[in-house]
Protein backbone atom coordinates (compact mmCIF):
# COMPACT_ATOMS: atom_id res chain seq x y z
CA UNK A 1 0.00 0.00 0.00
CA UNK A 2 0.72 3.69 0.25
CA UNK A 3 3.30 4.77 2.65
CA UNK A 4 3.85 8.73 3.03
CA UNK A 5 7.46 9.46 4.85
CA UNK A 6 7.99 12.63 6.36
CA UNK A 7 10.88 14.20 8.76
CA UNK A 8 9.92 14.46 12.36
CA UNK A 9 10.83 18.04 13.42
CA UNK A 10 12.16 20.97 11.74
CA UNK A 11 13.32 24.35 13.68
CA UNK A 12 13.36 27.72 11.82
CA UNK A 13 14.27 31.86 12.89
CA UNK A 14 11.48 34.04 12.41
CA UNK A 15 11.23 35.56 9.41
CA UNK A 16 13.10 32.94 7.66
CA UNK A 17 11.88 30.64 5.32
CA UNK A 18 10.46 27.01 6.43
CA UNK A 19 10.94 23.78 3.84
CA UNK A 20 8.83 20.88 5.08
CA UNK A 21 9.37 17.69 2.44
CA UNK A 22 7.22 14.92 2.02
CA UNK A 23 7.70 11.55 -0.30
CA UNK A 24 5.19 8.98 -1.42
CA UNK A 25 5.33 5.38 -3.04
CA UNK A 26 2.15 4.98 -5.24
CA UNK A 27 2.80 7.21 -8.33
CA UNK A 28 -1.01 6.84 -9.11
CA UNK A 29 -1.78 9.00 -6.28
CA UNK A 30 -3.55 12.08 -7.74
CA UNK A 31 -4.14 14.67 -4.78
CA UNK A 32 -1.68 15.55 -2.30
CA UNK A 33 -2.25 17.46 0.27
CA UNK A 34 -0.81 19.80 3.15
CA UNK A 35 -2.72 20.45 6.47
CA UNK A 36 -1.67 21.66 9.51
CA UNK A 37 -2.59 20.74 13.20
CA UNK A 38 -1.90 22.65 16.28
CA UNK A 39 -1.92 21.58 19.80
CA UNK A 40 -5.00 19.42 20.71
CA UNK A 41 -6.95 20.71 17.53
CA UNK A 42 -8.02 19.12 14.72
CA UNK A 43 -7.04 19.31 10.93
CA UNK A 44 -7.17 22.33 9.36
CA UNK A 45 -6.41 21.90 5.33
CA UNK A 46 -4.10 24.56 4.41
CA UNK A 47 -3.53 23.55 0.61
CA UNK A 48 -3.42 20.37 -2.11
CA UNK A 49 -2.26 20.09 -5.28
CA UNK A 50 -3.17 17.70 -7.88
CA UNK A 51 -0.82 15.40 -9.60
CA UNK A 52 -0.61 17.43 -13.32
CA UNK A 53 0.98 20.20 -11.45
CA UNK A 54 4.41 21.11 -10.44
CA UNK A 55 3.68 24.05 -8.24
CA UNK A 56 0.99 25.64 -6.63
CA UNK A 57 1.79 29.40 -4.70
CA UNK A 58 -0.87 30.72 -2.34
CA UNK A 59 -0.01 33.50 -0.12
CA UNK A 60 3.18 32.29 1.43
CA UNK A 61 2.86 28.96 0.91
CA UNK A 62 4.52 27.45 -2.16
CA UNK A 63 3.79 23.79 -3.17
CA UNK A 64 6.22 22.04 -5.17
CA UNK A 65 5.60 18.30 -6.91
CA UNK A 66 7.91 16.16 -8.49
CA UNK A 67 6.22 13.32 -9.47
CA UNK A 68 9.06 11.34 -11.61
CA UNK A 69 10.97 11.53 -7.25
CA UNK A 70 7.55 11.18 -5.83
CA UNK A 71 8.68 13.93 -3.85
CA UNK A 72 6.41 16.74 -2.45
CA UNK A 73 7.46 20.08 -0.32
CA UNK A 74 5.91 22.95 1.78
CA UNK A 75 7.58 26.17 1.73
CA UNK A 76 6.30 28.56 3.86
CA UNK A 77 8.18 32.32 3.31
CA UNK A 78 8.71 34.53 6.61
CA UNK A 79 7.64 32.13 9.14
CA UNK A 80 6.12 33.47 12.01
CA UNK A 81 5.73 32.07 15.59
CA UNK A 82 1.98 31.32 14.75
CA UNK A 83 2.83 28.96 12.33
CA UNK A 84 4.67 26.81 15.06
CA UNK A 85 2.65 23.18 14.74
CA UNK A 86 2.85 20.13 12.77
CA UNK A 87 2.31 19.88 9.22
CA UNK A 88 0.66 16.36 7.95
CA UNK A 89 1.55 15.55 3.81
CA UNK A 90 -1.37 13.21 2.84
CA UNK A 91 -1.93 11.45 -0.56
CA UNK A 92 -5.22 10.33 -1.95
CA UNK A 93 -6.45 8.03 -5.52
CA UNK A 94 -8.49 5.58 -5.43
CA UNK A 95 -8.16 4.81 -1.76
CA UNK A 96 -8.75 6.63 1.00
CA UNK A 97 -6.14 9.54 2.17
CA UNK A 98 -2.61 8.39 3.54
CA UNK A 99 -0.72 10.66 6.05
CA UNK A 100 2.68 11.00 7.11
CA UNK A 101 3.39 11.05 10.46
CA UNK A 102 3.82 14.65 10.55
CA UNK A 103 6.94 17.38 11.02
CA UNK A 104 6.90 19.00 14.09
CA UNK A 105 7.75 22.52 12.94
CA UNK A 106 9.44 25.27 15.51
CA UNK A 107 9.65 28.81 15.18
CA UNK A 108 12.06 30.86 16.83
CA UNK A 109 11.79 34.39 17.93
CA UNK B 1 -22.08 27.03 6.99
CA UNK B 2 -20.74 24.84 10.25
CA UNK B 3 -17.73 22.74 9.79
CA UNK B 4 -17.93 19.17 11.06
CA UNK B 5 -19.00 18.82 14.21
CA UNK B 6 -17.69 15.80 16.73
CA UNK B 7 -18.96 15.27 20.48
CA UNK B 8 -17.72 14.50 22.97
CA UNK B 9 -14.35 16.58 22.30
CA UNK B 10 -12.89 14.43 25.26
CA UNK B 11 -14.03 11.21 26.96
CA UNK B 12 -13.42 9.15 30.01
CA UNK B 13 -14.03 5.29 29.55
CA UNK B 14 -12.86 2.99 32.38
CA UNK B 15 -11.62 -0.70 31.03
CA UNK B 16 -14.68 -2.63 29.98
CA UNK B 17 -17.08 0.20 29.34
CA UNK B 18 -18.48 1.02 25.55
CA UNK B 19 -17.54 4.05 23.96
CA UNK B 20 -19.85 6.25 21.40
CA UNK B 21 -18.14 8.64 19.08
CA UNK B 22 -20.06 11.48 17.04
CA UNK B 23 -19.36 13.35 13.92
CA UNK B 24 -21.82 15.35 11.98
CA UNK B 25 -20.94 16.03 8.40
CA UNK B 26 -20.85 19.42 7.03
CA UNK B 27 -23.59 20.19 5.11
CA UNK B 28 -24.07 18.91 2.06
CA UNK B 29 -21.16 16.30 2.39
CA UNK B 30 -22.50 12.72 2.34
CA UNK B 31 -18.95 10.87 2.40
CA UNK B 32 -18.03 10.45 6.09
CA UNK B 33 -14.33 8.89 7.13
CA UNK B 34 -13.30 8.02 10.82
CA UNK B 35 -9.16 8.10 11.63
CA UNK B 36 -7.16 7.04 14.79
CA UNK B 37 -4.70 9.48 16.15
CA UNK B 38 -1.76 7.72 18.60
CA UNK B 39 0.30 9.95 20.46
CA UNK B 40 3.35 11.23 18.46
CA UNK B 41 1.72 9.24 15.09
CA UNK B 42 0.19 10.75 12.14
CA UNK B 43 -3.57 9.90 11.37
CA UNK B 44 -4.33 6.04 10.57
CA UNK B 45 -7.47 5.40 8.42
CA UNK B 46 -9.91 3.30 10.03
CA UNK B 47 -13.40 3.14 8.26
CA UNK B 48 -15.47 5.24 5.24
CA UNK B 49 -19.16 5.30 4.90
CA UNK B 50 -21.60 6.65 2.76
CA UNK B 51 -25.03 7.26 3.87
CA UNK B 52 -26.23 3.87 5.46
CA UNK B 53 -23.34 1.74 3.73
CA UNK B 54 -19.74 1.28 5.05
CA UNK B 55 -17.63 1.70 2.10
CA UNK B 56 -14.21 0.66 3.05
CA UNK B 57 -13.38 -0.55 6.63
CA UNK B 58 -9.91 -1.95 5.98
CA UNK B 59 -8.35 -0.07 9.17
CA UNK B 60 -10.77 -1.06 11.27
CA UNK B 61 -9.44 -3.77 14.09
CA UNK B 62 -11.72 -6.46 13.53
CA UNK B 63 -13.61 -7.14 17.02
CA UNK B 64 -14.96 -4.46 19.33
CA UNK B 65 -15.07 -1.42 16.58
CA UNK B 66 -17.82 -0.48 14.67
CA UNK B 67 -19.34 2.21 12.95
CA UNK B 68 -22.13 3.46 11.06
CA UNK B 69 -24.03 6.38 9.21
CA UNK B 70 -27.67 5.96 9.33
CA UNK B 71 -29.56 7.72 6.41
CA UNK B 72 -30.86 10.35 9.05
CA UNK B 73 -28.28 11.70 11.97
CA UNK B 74 -24.56 12.18 12.88
CA UNK B 75 -22.22 9.17 12.21
CA UNK B 76 -21.31 6.99 14.93
CA UNK B 77 -17.84 5.30 15.80
CA UNK B 78 -18.81 2.58 18.92
CA UNK B 79 -15.90 0.72 20.65
CA UNK B 80 -16.93 -1.99 22.55
CA UNK B 81 -15.30 -3.06 26.14
CA UNK B 82 -12.84 -0.60 25.57
CA UNK B 83 -8.60 -1.46 26.43
CA UNK B 84 -6.00 1.51 27.48
CA UNK B 85 -4.64 0.44 24.17
CA UNK B 86 -7.52 2.22 22.51
CA UNK B 87 -6.47 5.84 24.13
CA UNK B 88 -6.25 8.03 21.19
CA UNK B 89 -7.63 10.90 19.52
CA UNK B 90 -10.26 10.11 16.64
CA UNK B 91 -11.02 12.58 14.42
CA UNK B 92 -13.85 12.17 11.51
CA UNK B 93 -13.64 13.84 8.34
CA UNK B 94 -16.07 14.13 5.46
CA UNK B 95 -15.95 15.67 1.84
CA UNK B 96 -18.80 16.05 -0.88
CA UNK B 97 -17.82 13.22 -3.23
CA UNK B 98 -16.29 10.13 -2.66
CA UNK B 99 -11.76 9.60 -3.58
CA UNK B 100 -10.73 8.93 -6.72
CA UNK B 101 -13.89 10.73 -8.65
CA UNK B 102 -12.33 14.42 -7.84
CA UNK B 103 -11.34 16.32 -5.50
CA UNK B 104 -11.97 14.71 -2.62
CA UNK B 105 -10.65 17.29 -0.21
CA UNK B 106 -11.66 16.31 3.29
CA UNK B 107 -12.60 18.58 6.47
CA UNK B 108 -12.01 17.41 9.56
CA UNK B 109 -13.92 17.83 13.00
CA UNK B 110 -11.75 18.84 15.68
CA UNK B 111 -11.36 15.53 17.52
CA UNK B 112 -12.36 12.96 20.08
CA UNK B 113 -9.57 12.49 23.06
CA UNK B 114 -10.74 9.11 24.10
CA UNK B 115 -9.24 8.40 27.52
CA UNK B 116 -9.20 4.68 28.80
CA UNK B 117 -8.61 4.39 32.56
Amino acid sequence: GEDVEQSLFLSVREGDSSVINCTYTDSSSTYLYWYKQEPGAGLQLLTYIFSNMDMKQDQRLTVLLNKKDKHLSLRIADTQTGDSAIYFCAVSGNTPLVFGKGTRLSVIA
Amino acid sequence: NAGVMQNPRHLVRRRGQEARLRCSPMKGHSHVYWYRQLPEEGLKFMVYLQKENIIDESGMPKERFSAEFPKEGPSILRIQQVVRGDSAAYFCASSPIGPGTGTDTQYFGPGTRLTVL
